[in-house]
């Protein structure tokens, strides 16, 4: 199976800040690479897929790049309803594996 | 819009078994693969599931593998999850997710909590 590996594993930001979010693959994924957002006791929601596509309704502040086994999720300007737990997932091979989370809170 | 509606958690005993289901509606079910991903309280996400539109192909988590099964009615726009010799590690909130562009997962249900415990 392959692994996916995110960094940090918790991340302390302002509002206004611009944050970066990494994810590693064991082994190359191409662009099969999708980010989530989640919020306690809710749903994942999909923000990027593909590693640099937006998602229909997600605001451009969320962006992402790379290939092949490293990508980044970028924030460019946070809001205070981005604070949440991010996850990447690899949709390259099955089992479609998740990274372990990124906690992003309030500093 | 896609929806989708989990149903049939609950609590049950180590070695039990218990059947999930999902509702799907706005969208055309017997056309897309479905999956089932588990959320461990406090942990991340694990996909659990895969079945194709016809059936054909499945696919199941290593530590799911001989004790679930996965199955859909297509005339009923539903898809199930039959769990049995469940372990106190299958706790878990169940999600059932539709699949997008690049493998995506755009629509998830609100999960279903399943807790095994004595």
């Amino acid at each position: 199976d392959i692994q996916m590996t995110q960094s940090p594993s918790s991340l302390s930001a302002s509002v206004g800040d611009r944050v970066t979010i990494t994810c590693r693959a064991s082994q190359s994924i191409s662009s099969y690479l999708n980010w989530y957002q989640q919020k306690p006791g809710k749903a994942p929601k999909l923000l990027i897929y593909a590693a640099s596509s937006l998602q229909s309704g997600v605001p451009s502040r969320f962006s992402g790049s790379g290939s092949g086994t490293y990508f980044t999720l970028t924030i460019s300007s946070l809001h205070p309803e981005d604070f949440a737990t991010y996850y990447c997932q690899q949709s390259s091979s099955s089992p479609y594996t998740f990274g372990q989370g990124t906690k992003l809170e309030i500093k | 819009e896609v929806q989708l509606v989990e149903s049939g958690g609950g609590l049950v005993q180590p070695g039990g078994s218990l059947r999930l289901s999902c509702a799907a509606s706005g969208f055309t079910f017997s056309t897309y693969s479905m999956n089932w991903v588990r959320q461990a309280p406090g942990k991340g996400l694990e996909w659990v599931s895969y079945i194709s539109s016809s059936s054909s192909t499945i696919y199941y988590a290593d530590s799911v593998k001989g004790r679930f099964t996965i199955s859909r009615d297509n005339a009923k726009n539903s898809l199930y999850l039959q769990m049995n010799s469940l372990r106190d590690e299958d706790t878990a909130v169940y999600y059932c997710a539709s699949p997008g562009p690049s493998g995506s997962y755009p629509g998830w249900g609100r999960g279903t909590l399943v807790t095994v415990s004595s």
